[in-house]
């Protein structure tokens, strides 16, 4: 398996234009998170997903931000407009919940944004 | 609700050291424990996992952890470390119940001395 594949991998950008992310998540995996890290504030679990479900979007910083999974392969993270503080990179994690396995996470490699 | 504590944002060690980086959580119902590691520039994977089997988890690259329940502790060592442990490391927990979510620790920056 591929693992969690995100895109782009860097995406440069000028504050106030519409930033995409995309992830697709492992294969079988029925739960998809979003997370974002700096050096500030660290890792931050911005919203996940169940079975396509968005379970909790307590993370997301405000309403420029929006994520979708249209389907269990694919997940976008929006960001409309962008501003520099949302500068970070942008991880997305699958798992798979199966009883007694302990349902860790895999990441993909992440999304380094920068907002000009 | 479920937290995670870890002690000491920053540890130094010289090479062929212990390793002891620490873990303390809270949870309301029996937990999964996790530990990661992040090198530069990549994603989190994961080192090791407790899922209520044995106590003394091994791992990956050497590293092991014991889940103890009365100290809500989940520390992770190394016997002897190496310059390619020097990487971000986080603690984290979860249960059957919340769709796999975890919640994280707040990161420990492990730095390994020749």
């Amino acid at each position: 398996d591929a693992g969690v594949i995100q895109s782009p991998r860097h995406e440069v950008t000028e504050m106030g234009q519409e930033v995409t992310l995309r992830c697709k998540p492992i294969s079988g995996h029925n739960s998809l998170f979003w997370y974002r890290q700096t050096m500030m504030r660290g890792l931050e679990l911005l919203i996940y997903f169940n079975n396509n479900v968005p379970i909790d979007d307590s993370g997301m910083p405000e309403d420029r931000f929006s994520a979708k999974m249209p389907n269990a392969s694919f997940s976008t993270l929006k960001i409309q407009p962008s501003e520099p503080r949302d500068s970070a990179v942008y991880f997305c994690a699958s798992s798979s919940q199966t009883s007694g396995r302990g349902n860790e996470q895999f990441f993909g490699p992440g999304t380094r944004l920068t907002v000009l | 609700a479920q937290s995670v504590t870890q002690l000491g944002s920053h540890v130094s060690v010289s090479e062929g050291a212990l390793v002891l980086l620490r873990c303390n959580y809270s949870s309301s119902v029996p937990p999964y424990l996790f530990w990661y590691v992040q090198y530069p520039n990549q994603g989190l994977q994961l080192l090791l996992k407790y899922t209520s089997a044995a106590t003394l988890v091994k791992g990956i690259n050497g590293f092991e952890a014991e889940f103890k329940k009365s100290e809500t502790s989940f520390h992770l060592t190394k016997p002897s470390a190496h310059m390619s442990d020097a990487a971000e490391y986080f603690c984290a927990v979860s249960d059957v119940t919340n769709a796999g979510k975890s919640t994280f620790g707040d990161g420990t920056t492990l730095t390994v001395k020749p």
